[in-house]
């Protein structure tokens, strides 16, 4: 198993530009969740499924938005980048109470 | 509403030294509480929940509900113990979704 995958690994935007940040699983896992990480702010919850068709907003949703077609893939939309979005972005999944797996990151730079 | 406090953005101990990370959480219900690590530029990974009850690479943690903890501890430091440590709170009403605190940087000392 791949386990949870994300691409692409780095990526600079220009303000305004949009772009898809991919994160597929292949676990099964009915929960998926879009975090990023900056510094001294630790995790903050994005958008998160729990399952496919369904999605909610997390802490920090504005300037981002989710689909879930399948229960594999969960792929984050930035529809105008901003500076403020410069940051680490974690796709994790989960089966509900158990661990949560995580990718290994996107670090994303808006120019 | 539920909340995860971690006092100490960055933490420095001595090989062989003990460490006590602090988790402090806010949670009017039953929750499940969790520690994951991220090694340097690795992702996150799993280091121990509280149902468990296990000691993992010579951690462990101990929930009190009293004080609204769940710290993490080790005996004896060691160097490949760096890291930075997340502790995080999960609600039985909203599965898969976690609530991290803002993480402690661990550095161990030679």
């Amino acid at each position: 198993n791949a386990g949870v995958t994300q691409t692409p690994k780095f990526q600079v935007l220009k303000t305004g530009q949009s772009m898809t940040l991919q994160c597929a699983q292949d676990m099964n896992h009915e929960y998926m969740s879009w975090y990023r990480q900056d510094p001294g702010m630790g995790l903050r919850l994005i958008h998160y499924s729990v399952g496919a068709g369904i999605t909610d907003q997390g802490e920090v949703p504005n300037g981002y938005n989710v689909s879930r077609s399948t229960t594999e893939d969960f792929p984050l939309r930035l529809l105008s980048a901003a500076p403020s979005q410069t940051s680490v972005y974690f796709c994790a999944s989960s089966s509900g109470l158990r661990e949560q797996y995580f990718g290994p990151g996107t670090r994303l730079t808006v120019t | 509403a539920q909340r995860v406090t971690q006092p100490e953005k960055l933490l420095s101990v001595f090989k062989g030294a003990p460490v006590e990370l602090k988790c402090n959480y806010s949670y009017s219900g039953s929750p499940e509480l969790f520690w994951y690590v991220q090694y340097s530029r690795q992702r996150l990974q799993l280091l121990l929940r509280h149902i468990s009850r296990e000691s993992i690479k010579g951690f462990t943690a101990d929930l009190n509900k009293g004080e609204t903890s769940f710290h993490l501890k080790k005996p004896f430091a060691q160097e490949e113990d760096s890291a930075m440590y997340y502790c995080a709170l999960s609600r039985g009403s909203t599965l898969g979704r976690l609530y991290f605190g803002r993480g402690t940087q661990l550095t161990v000392w030679p």
